[in-house]
């Protein structure tokens, strides 16, 4: 069945640097891929999403890129705040949304 | 909007009790997901409705867990007989469309004793 690996599990950056977390997907079927940023005790929040016709999308500080032929997805926040530390997960939509397993993103003041 | 409304937001029963999450869905919203979340198996999807009818429930546990979706303003997950390893937050989400961006309620946290 489908299933999506995420990488790495945790994430320690310092405050203005960027963080990069990696998401790999098995179903060659799937054609949306939704982040979402869960800060402690909250429910998930969708951060950003991308579709399988477009290979990067940006929205401020934040990117995501897909790569179709490989079949991952990536998300890249630039210049980290304080507010940024959370939890982020990965989806992939084919017969049905899997999430990957999270990263803990932390950041250094 | 008031977003996704899941009641109640704690929960706390004995096992073997029959326990009942509710949700509200954003209004217009034809699709409905229900998700159990641990620290042992992350965010999984349980069952997902469009327009009240169950789409897919593969992952939906064991016959102790059924969800229904009466109308297009509630739905319910019912767990009975509880047993502890049903403890997690569960969270109910909505979204316009198939792959849409869900909405997610702010969860029910259920302990079961």
């Amino acid at each position: 069945g489908e299933n999506v690996e995420q990488h790495p599990s945790t994430l320690s950056v310092q405050e203005g640097d960027s963080a990069v977390i990696k998401c790999t997907y098995s179903d060659s079927a799937s054609n949306y891929f939704p982040w979402y940023k869960q800060e402690l005790g909250k429910r998930p929040q969708l951060i950003i999403d991308i579709r399988s016709n477009v290979g990067e999308k940006k929205d401020q500080r934040i990117a995501v890129t897909l790569n179709k032929t490989a079949k991952h997805f990536s998300l890249h926040i630039t210049e980290t705040q304080p507010e940024d530390s959370a939890v982020y997960f990965c989806a992939a939509w084919a017969s049905k949304i899997i999430f990957g397993s999270g990263t803990r993103l932390s950041i250094r003041p | 909007d008031a977003g996704v409304i899941q009641s109640p937001r704690h929960e706390v029963t004995e096992m073997g009790q029959e326990v009942t999450l509710r949700c509200k869905p954003i209004s217009g919203h034809d699709y409905l997901f229900w998700y159990r979340q641990t620290m042992m198996r992350g965010l999984e999807l349980l069952i997902y409705f469009n327009n009240n009818v169950p789409i897919d429930d593969s992952g939906m546990p064991e016959d102790r867990f059924s969800a229904k979706m009466p109308n297009a303003s509630f739905s319910t997950l019912k767990i009975q007989p509880s047993e502890p390893r049903d403890s997690a937050v569960y969270f109910c989400a909505s979204s316009p469309g198939l792959n849409q961006p869900q909405h997610f309620g702010d969860g029910t946290r259920l302990s079961i004793l």
